[in-house]
């Protein structure tokens, strides 16, 4: 399998711009999220779908962002209006939840490194 | 209020070093501890997983210990290579749920040839 794919790797933007993230789970996997890491803030979890269902959205900082998931295969982040403090890398991570493991273990993308400028 | 904290922040060791690693937590309920591998660029890894009634777990040179009386976790890291150099982040699980996970800032580990 090759894993999470994301895209695009960088994007570099200027403030007020629409910035979209896309993600590619892993084949079978139930479970997507969306993370973003910062050096003063870590990781944080910025929304979760089970089943292209979002479930989770509270740690989704304002309504300039906004997360889909048409099928199982596909998400996006959408930013809109960019910020230069969304400047960041924003983590896709895919889980089974249900599996055979109980520990719904995630599985992490590359990553999208994001500014703006 | 659940809360995750490592140290050190950061460590240099030599090429062929052991080191640890440690994380306290204070999460409630616990469900399970983690230890991930994040090197520079990529996304976090998964090292081990523990749950409530495991106390050491192995995965080649990394052994993680899980005390959840003191609710204390360690990362040891044995006979250091080079590819070793990563970030070290300690994950806590909340309850059962799959997705409620408390991250610690990490330690930054630098190994020195």
């Amino acid at each position: 399998d090759a894993g999470v794919i994301q895209s695009p790797r960088h994007e570099v933007t200027e403030m007020g711009q629409e910035v979209t993230l896309r993600c590619k789970p892993i084949s079978g996997h139930n479970s997507l999220f969306w993370y973003r890491q910062t050096m003063m803030r870590g990781l944080e979890l910025l929304i979760y779908f089970n089943n292209n269902v979002p479930i989770d959205d509270s740690g989704m900082p304002e309504d300039r962002f906004s997360a889909k998931m048409p099928n199982a295969s596909f998400s996006t982040l959408k930013i809109q209006p960019s910020e230069p403090r969304d400047s960041a890398v924003y983590f896709c991570a895919s889980s089974l939840r249900g599996g055979k493991s109980s520990y719904n273990e995630q599985f992490f993308g590359p990553g999208t490194r994001l500014t703006v400028l | 209020k659940n809360q995750v904290e490592q140290s050190p922040q950061s460590l240099i060791i030599l090429e062929g070093k052991n080191c640890t690693l440690q994380c306290n937590y204070t999460v409630s309920p616990f469900s399970n501890l983690r230890w991930y591998k994040q090197d520079t660029g990529r996304g976090p890894v998964s090292l081990t997983i523990m749950t409530f009634s495991e106390n050491t777990k192995s995965n080649g040179r990394y052994t993680a210990t899980l005390d959840a009386d003191t609710k204390q976790s360690s990362l040891h890291i044995t006979a250091s290579q080079l590819s070793d150099s990563a970030s070290y982040i300690c994950v806590v699980s909340v309850g059962d749920s799959n997705y409620q996970l408390i991250w610690g800032a990490g330690t930054k580990l630098i190994i020195k040839p």
